[in-house]
């Protein structure tokens, strides 16, 4: 069965820690997107990455960094977590033409 | 810069009703994608169906159909024979082709009463 994964369902941080959420897809795909989900706002694109070691901001890049050392693996890291980063964060993957798939979600809780 | 629309914020319906979804989009582009995805309280996401801007014919996945009337920029989900497991929330969401990036709507949350 397909799959892409992430790392924690539920995490809680301390404001100004450093803070990484992982994702890794088994189905060799070349994309891979990190989304955020809050009530009334929908989803919405904070970085994307086309390839290893490629990436493009979304739409509400400011506080967040990306990495992808492996095609298998995209890390979203919070340089500084604040109380406005705490949200549902979302991993998705495909490949081109292909509708995405996404992972369960991490519920972030910033405090 | 591509938006998405879904004007209802809630719905509800009796279980083996149908009940349709709105969602308006607006490009300028000719080749895209649109998508309804379906958000269960488990969060996964899950891909409900899928529709090709190039494609006249409407996409249709078991109970669920779409009617897509690019003209007017609108692409409904029509649920059929509405079950207790379809409560969730859903997002409509559209894709440049060629673009992977998706673009949602606020979503709809629909509740199937028993």
């Amino acid at each position: 069965d397909v799959k892409v994964t992430q790392s924690s369902r539920y995490l809680v941080k301390r404001t100004g820690e450093k803070v990484f959420l992982e994702c890794v897809q088994d189905m060799d795909h070349e994309n891979m997107f990190w989304y955020r989900q809050d009530p009334g706002l929908g989803l919405r694109l904070i970085y994307f990455s086309y390839d290893v070691k490629m990436k493009e901001k979304g739409d509400i890049p400011e506080g967040y960094s990306v990495s992808r050392e492996k095609k298998e693996r995209f890390s979203l890291i919070l340089e500084s977590a604040s109380t406005n980063q705490t949200s549902m964060y979302l991993c998705a993957s495909n490949s081109l033409g292909r509708s995405p798939l996404f992972g369960q979600g991490t519920r972030l809780t910033v405090v | 810069a591509q938006t998405v629309t879904q004007s209802q914020p809630e719905m509800s319906v009796q279980e083996a009703e149908t009940v349709t979804l709105s969602c308006t989009y607006d490009t300028s582009e000719n080749n895209y994608y649109l998508f309804w995805y379906k958000q269960p309280p488990s969060r996964q996401m899950i891909l409900v169906i899928r529709q090709e801007a190039y494609k006249q014919q409407n996409a249709t996945e078991n109970r669920f159909s779409v009617n897509f009337q690019k003209a007017a920029k609108s692409f409904s989900l029509k649920i059929s024979d509405s079950q207790l497991g379809d409560t969730a929330m859903y997002f409509c969401a559209f894709s440049d082709f060629g673009n992977e990036k998706l673009t949602f709507g606020t979503g709809t949350r629909l509740t199937i009463i028993p």
